[in-house]
């Protein structure tokens, strides 16, 4: 069974204080892993898409880094702006399955002045 | 680009009604999905319809359903509600590439 592991559950940082989430997963065949934001009461927000291990891809104060096992979203200088429920997700390979999305619980980031 | 749009954003329905769900996807995208999100299970996958055909089903009851439209709207049906069926419902769209692109959901409350 496909799983998606999200570490730490909640993170607390100060403006500025750099920090990194982590998304572990083990999955029969790796198409794609993607981050998602989401704040309260509204969808997801799509971020990135990594398909092979040693990817990298930025986007503002954010990047997103792939492994084997795992994945990195790699926050610089956060600002309060940043807070938000981050999700990683994974999409295997197989027939029909391109749409299917497993995600992991997420990590709530708080940002504080 | 409009985003995707899913009416209506709030519902309180009553244990064993049925309720109906409705997303538009992004103009031009013809696969779409339905994800239940709970403080529980988190976000789960429902089914994806792509040129209104089902291409792919999650681990849901049968009184989960759903039927896509020629221009690529969608509906979710979910009969004889419970009490575990209040969540977050959202839909996403995507065109041919992987990426999918959520809607603000529809928040459901079964008393």
């Amino acid at each position: 069974e496909d799983q998606v592991t999200q570490s730490p559950e909640a993170l607390r940082l100060q403006e500025g204080e750099s920090s990194s989430l982590n998304c572990s997963y083990t999955v029969s065949g790796l198409r794609g892993l993607f981050w998602y934001r989401q704040d309260p009461g509204k969808g997801p927000e799509f971020l990135f898409t990594l398909y092979s291990a040693g990817e990298e891809k930025e986007k503002e104060r954010l990047k997103a880094t792939l492994t084997k096992k795992e994945s990195f979203l790699h926050i610089t200088a956060p600002k309060p702006e940043d807070s938000a429920t981050y999700l990683c997700a994974v999409q295997v390979v197989g027939t029909g399955t391109a749409s299917k999305l497993t995600f992991g619980t997420g990590t709530r980031l708080q940002v504080t002045l | 680009k409009a985003g995707v749009t899913q009416t209506p954003r709030y519902l309180i329905k009553t244990r064993g009604q049925q309720v109906t769900l409705s997303c538009s996807p992004i103009s031009g995208h013809r696969s779409v999905s339905w994800y239940q999100q709970t403080p529980g299970q988190g976000l789960q996958f429902l089914f994806e319809y792509f040129s209104e055909t089902q291409r792919n089903k999650g681990n849901f009851p049968g009184r989960f359903s759903g039927r896509q439209f020629s221009n690529s709207r969608s509906e979710m049906n979910v009969s004889t509600l419970e009490l575990g069926d209040s969540a977050l419902y959202l839909c996403a769209s995507r065109d041919s590439y992987y990426e999918q692109y959520f809607g603000p959901g529809t928040r459901l409350t079964v008393t």
